[in-house]
């Protein structure tokens, strides 16, 4: 299984500003996703970060909104631009195993917006 | 589309208790399925998972039988402990064009010593 790190754990910022999360891991990898877990919520796709290409965007998420960079196999950003209250969640990063089935994930980033 | 459901929470039991989290599913084809647990203020992790019918997967003492007759993937343990107290969720993928997982809203678990 892989080792993956997320900063930072947790921030606190102000409406109208922009946040980049990191997300690291221990080994190279195809697939990397960003999720979305609103409060007492289940986890929402965002996107899926490919190397070396624009991500690939669920429905409903946008990348002006949010900004993926992935600049090689084992490290991704997600930015979250022009905040506002109702982005406040905690957004997750997470791996494909090697047979494309099951997912690791990184610890989280809970992210409030006032 | 394909979709997971899950019972609702909380689930409240006592020390020792058996557990039953039902889990049923939607697919176009023939999905993997899993459950993953999240422990209060930590990231997802993947406890047990199936990938084709009639498997069962187990893990800790949970298990779950992958039964394609009904669609469903009902997460079970025989004497839950207080360190089960948790959110578990169930999920499939399927390659429909991308490894995407699908999550169920997650059943919250309380055991009470």
């Amino acid at each position: 299984s892989a080792v993956i790190s997320q900063k930072p754990s947790r921030d606190i910022c102000q409406r109208g500003t922009s946040l980049t999360i990191q997300c690291q891991v221990d080994s190279q990898v195809t697939m990397m996703f960003w999720y979305r877990q609103q409060p007492g919520q289940s986890l929402t796709l965002i996107a899926t970060a490919n190397q070396g290409s624009e991500a690939t965007y669920e429905s409903g998420f946008v990348i002006d909104k949010f900004p993926i960079s992935r600049p090689n196999l084992t490290f991704s950003t997600l930015t979250v631009s022009n905040m506002s209250p109702e982005d406040s969640s905690i957004y997750l990063c997470s791996v494909s195993g090697t047979t494309y089935n099951e997912q690791f994930f990184g610890p989280g980033t809970r992210l409030t917006v006032l | 589309g394909n979709s997971v459901t899950q019972m609702e929470g909380p689930v409240t039991l006592s020390e020792e208790a058996f557990l039953t989290i039902n889990c049923t599913y939607t697919a176009t084809g023939y999905p993997s399925l899993f459950w993953y647990v999240q422990y209060p203020g930590e990231g997802l992790q993947l406890l047990l998972k199936a990938t084709k019918a009639d498997d069962k997967g187990s893990n800790k003492g949970f298990e779950a039988t992958y039964r394609k007759e009904t669609t469903s993937f009902h997460l079970e343990k025989g004497s839950v402990q207080v360190s089960d107290s948790a959110v578990y969720f169930c999920a499939l993928s399927e390659n429909t064009g991308g490894f995407k997982t699908i999550f169920g809203a997650g059943t919250r678990l309380f055991v009470k010593a």
